[in-house]
């Protein structure tokens, strides 16, 4: 199946700094991929659906000024988690959309593991 | 709004027992339904999925049967494997309103030799 990329797998940051997790498509191309947080033993909460070239749409509640998503081409979009807290800390986890309209597929990373001390 | 609902583990098994995890949701219209499995240190993979009701989706042991009346979709399989121990998630695709899946907590399986 298609393969998608995460990078870092895990990142401990200070309070106060930003950080830069990215998603990559390796072997596809996705105009739609979707990051998620996943807090220990709950589900996965979508945050955004980031399309390629315009504009993140964010879910009620996401700060769409602290979790910044760009999704400038078709194989790579990335979150920045600015002036983090430690309430940030959690699993990061992104996931392309490859298919048509009403047969799509999702594919996953790996996740992110953000620590902010 | 759209909820996923799965039993809590951790489920610890005995290689060759059998399987259920349990899986209701809640939705508007009808949703395709999936079953999502994490193996330690790897992204979500889809493992089967059912788009109407009693369809039953089936992948490497496992299976799932869409029930409309219960709004449920178990998980089964009747051999469990070392190998299959993940944490196994239930989602759901809801045509109406946001297209993103919807999940459930996740449920970890332990199966032991």
């Amino acid at each position: 199946g298609a393969v998608v990329s995460q990078h870092p797998s895990r990142v401990i940051c200070k309070s106060g700094t930003s950080v830069k997790i990215e998603c990559r498509s390796l072997d596809f191309q996705a105009t739609t991929m979707f990051w998620y947080r996943q807090f220990p033993k709950k589900s996965l909460m979508l945050m955004a659906t980031s399309n390629e070239g315009s504009k993140a749409t964010y879910e009620q509640g996401v700060e769409k000024d602290k979790f910044l998503i760009n999704h400038a081409s078709l194989t790579l979009s990335t979150l920045t988690v600015t002036s983090a807290h430690p309430e940030d800390s959690s699993f990061y986890i992104c996931s392309a959309r490859v298919g048509l309209a009403g047969s799509y597929e999702q594919y996953f990373g790996p996740g992110t593991r953000l620590t902010v001390t | 709004g759209d909820s996923v609902t799965q039993m809590e583990g951790p489920v610890t098994l005995s290689e060759e027992a059998f399987l259920t995890i349990n899986c209701t949701y809640t939705a508007t219209g009808y949703p395709s339904l999936f079953w999502y499995v994490q193996y330690p240190g790897e992204g979500l993979q889809l493992l089967l999925k059912a788009t109407k009701a009693d369809d039953k989706g089936s992948n490497k042991g496992f299976e799932a049967t869409y029930r409309k009346e219960t709004t449920s979709f178990h998980l089964e399989k009747g051999s469990v494997q070392v190998s299959d121990s993940a944490v196994y998630f239930c989602a759901l695709k809801s045509y109406t309103g946001r297209r993103a899946l919807t999940f459930g907590s996740g449920t970890r399986l332990q199966v032991q030799p």
